[in-house]
């Protein structure tokens, strides 16, 4: 199994653009996770779903951040407009319902 | 949300013990886990425990768990420059094992040759 599978690595871009960040997670787990890592705050949990369907979307910061899951095997990170606070770590995490396991993650530069 | 505690560094030689520490206040969590952050790579899940159990041995990891005081341990015996990383405490919330998961702030490990 190739585990959680994030594109792109790295993302550098300018403020004002839209970033979107996509995430496969591992096959057979049911739920999905996008975290934020920053130095500041930590890991912080933006959203996740459970069977596609968004369960808790608490942690979005706001209305620039969108997280869709079309099917049990994508899922994608929307920011439009990107700002520079926005910059950090993106990982993606799938789980069974035992163990949550990671992403490599993407880091965001936004200049 | 949950609160968990971790202490924000330790530094330890070569072949020496490790003892990483966690409080945490929900004590209805089923499992408790511990994950390994290396420099610029992901979480990697290193061990985790059932609730009802006090203590798990799995190679040089050694999970304690008190939950009458709601404190988690990771132990590290012959610790190697290898084992350098931040390690995170993390329980799911209110038992759920398929709802997020709470995380410390992580403990930076360092290990001197």
């Amino acid at each position: 199994d190739a585990g959680v599978i994030q594109s792109p690595r790295h993302e550098v871009t300018e403020m004002g653009q839209e970033v979107t960040l996509r995430c496969k997670p591992i096959s057979g787990h049911n739920s999905l996770f996008w975290y934020r890592q920053t130095m500041m705050r930590g890991l912080e949990l933006l959203i996740y779903f459970n069977n596609n369907v968004p369960i808790d979307d608490s942690g979005m910061p706001e209305d620039r951040f969108s997280a869709k899951m079309p099917n049990a095997s994508f899922s994608t990170l929307k920011i439009q407009p990107s700002e520079p606070r926005d910059s950090a770590v993106y990982f993606c995490a799938s789980s069974t319902g035992t163990s949550c396991l990671f992403g490599p993650g993407t880091r965001l530069t936004v200049l | 949300g949950e609160d968990v505690e971790q202490s924000l560094f330790l530094s330890v030689r070569e072949g020496d013990s490790s003892v990483i520490n966690c409080t945490y206040t929900d004590s209805s969590s089923t499992y408790l886990y511990w994950y390994k952050q290396e420099p610029g790579a992901g979480l990697q899940l290193l061990t985790y425990i059932f609730s009802n159990m006090d203590m798990k041995q799995d190679q040089r990891l050694t999970v304690l768990l008190n939950k009458k005081d709601k404190h988690l341990s990771l132990r590290i015996a012959d610790t190697q420059t290898g084992d350098s990383a931040i390690y995170f405490c993390a329980f799911p919330n209110r038992g759920s094992t398929l709802g997020r998961l709470y995380f410390g702030r992580g403990t930076q490990l360092t290990v001197w040759p």
